[in-house]
């Protein structure tokens, strides 16, 4: 168990539709990391948020919202779901806001798998 | 923008050394990183090494990176079966915290 939680861990829904993926960071984490994993595309990164503020965006579609509440929990709102946003969906967290001085060690959930039918 | 490139698929035996290649296009990386997935699990670190360093090592994982030509590798030596998984090669750049991953390549190791 990595400490990063994330939920659910499969989800099947129809095109049109709307589904949230939740992600607990690791305790003492402040800064969680969206990123959507498919066989085509590899890893992309999505959204970074840092102590409940938006830090960088990467190529997250504008059907997909996200955010990080006062609790630290992070929300990925994916809508209007196509075929092709079939992926799986990490969440990552770390301590760190930026490299900074050190290493920016990620910590991995296991990750929202989501098929669109 | 960043480029992470890694080959697909390695397949080894067991007792073998497994080499796993990765270039990157960013000049500005400060740090790279190895990270490992097994089935069905996210991602999980292995190392990273700084990139004024040439050469990491932990247990059975050799790092080497050249700097010159962008090119970074990760040596497991006596692989076992269960090193079987997904390595993935990522970088990040100075001052900016997102890490760019490789496609990963895959690693089947056989008895």
């Amino acid at each position: 168990d990595s400490g990063v939680t994330q939920t659910p861990k499969h989800l099947i829904t129809a095109t049109g539709q709307r589904v949230t993926l939740r992600c607990s960071p690791r305790s003492g984490d402040l800064s969680v990391y969206w990123y959507q994993q498919s066989l085509d595309q590899g890893l992309q990164f999505l959204i970074h948020y840092y102590n409940g503020e938006e830090r960088a965006k990467g190529n997250i579609l504008e059907r997909f919202s996200a955010q990080q509440f006062p609790d630290l929990h992070s929300e990925l709102n994916l809508s209007s779901l196509e075929l092709g946003d079939s992926a799986l969906y990490f969440c990552a967290s770390s301590v760190t806001e930026t490299g900074g001085s050190g290493a920016n060690v990620l910590t991995f959930g296991a990750g929202s798998r989501l098929t669109v039918l | 923008g960043e480029d992470v490139e890694q080959s697909l698929f390695l397949s080894v035996r067991e007792g073998d050394s497994s080499v796993i290649n990765c270039t990157y296009t960013d000049s500005s990386s400060t740090y790279l990183y190895w990270y490992k997935q097994e089935p069905g699990a996210g991602l999980q670190l292995l190392t990273y090494i700084f990139s004024n360093m040439d050469m990491k090592q932990d247990q059975r994982l050799t790092v080497l990176l050249n700097k010159k030509d962008k090119h970074l590798s990760l040596r497991i030596a006596d692989t076992q079966t269960g090193d079987s998984a997904i390595y993935f090669c990522a970088e990040t750049n100075s001052g900016y915290s997102t890490l760019t991953f490789g496609k990963g390549t895959m690693l089947l190791v056989s008895p």
